[in-house]
């Protein structure tokens, strides 16, 4: 089946560095791939999101890029701020199988000032 | 407000005990999911309807959780004779699927189960 892995965290960082979190899936078909965070207190909320091979997702200075070839969807950030703390979540949904997401088990992101 | 909406937030019940989630999702939304989260792990998806019918249900689905969508509107997920390791987080999500292609999930905010 299905299945999506991403890196353990925590990963603890200082504002203004670099974040990358790695995302790797394996899917039989041709899936859309997704980031979802997670805010303290707050629900999952949509991220960035590639619905074929070779598309950038980005949002809120995120991006990731749909790679076929490597089977991944690592999600960067040139410059963290503290309010991107939070818990990331890297999955996919294959529409012929009724677009369920199956999620990674999620990455925690501590930004420190 | 036009989110998904889940009731109750929380709930604390006995081994054994039956307990039953609602779930209200954004207007007009003709899918709708239910997804399990434990502790440090991400949502893993249980079952989902469009419309009123369920389309497909998770092996993780044991025969003592049923789910319903009576009227292609709202949602109830029930477990019977709860178990401890049934405490985890609920999630329900909705979404307006076209015809083909992705549709954005939108999730609500959980209904966080303890069983003692």
């Amino acid at each position: 089946g299905d299945s999506v892995t991403q890196m353990e965290g925590p990963v603890t960082l200082s504002e203004e560095a670099f974040l990358t979190i790695n995302c790797t899936y394996t899917a039989t078909g041709y899936p859309s791939l997704f980031w979802y965070v997670q805010y303290p207190g707050e629900g999952l909320q949509l991220l960035l999101k590639a619905t074929k091979a070779d598309d950038k997702g980005s949002n809120k200075g995120f991006e990731a890029t749909y790679r076929k070839e490597t089977t991944s969807f690592h999600l960067e950030k040139g410059s963290v701020q503290v309010s991107d703390s939070a818990v990331y979540f890297c999955a996919l949904s294959d529409w012929s199988a009724g677009n369920k997401l199956t999620f990674g088990g999620g990455t925690r992101v501590l930004v420190k000032p | 407000d036009t989110g998904v909406s889940q009731d109750p937030r929380h709930k604390i019940t006995k081994r054994g005990q039956n307990v039953t989630f609602r779930c209200d999702p954004i207007s007009e939304h003709n899918r709708l999911y239910w997804y399990r989260q434990t502790l440090g792990q991400g949502p893993e998806f249980l079952t989902y309807f469009q419309n009123e019918a369920q389309l497909e249900k998770s092996r993780l689905l044991s025969d003592r959780f049923s789910a319903e969508r009576p009227k292609g509107s709202f949602s109830t997920l029930e477990i019977q004779r709860t178990e401890q390791g049934d405490s985890a987080m609920y999630l329900c999500a909705s979404s307006l699927a076209g015809k083909g292609g992705w549709d954005e999930q939108f999730f609500g905010p959980g209904t966080r189960l303890t069983v003692l």
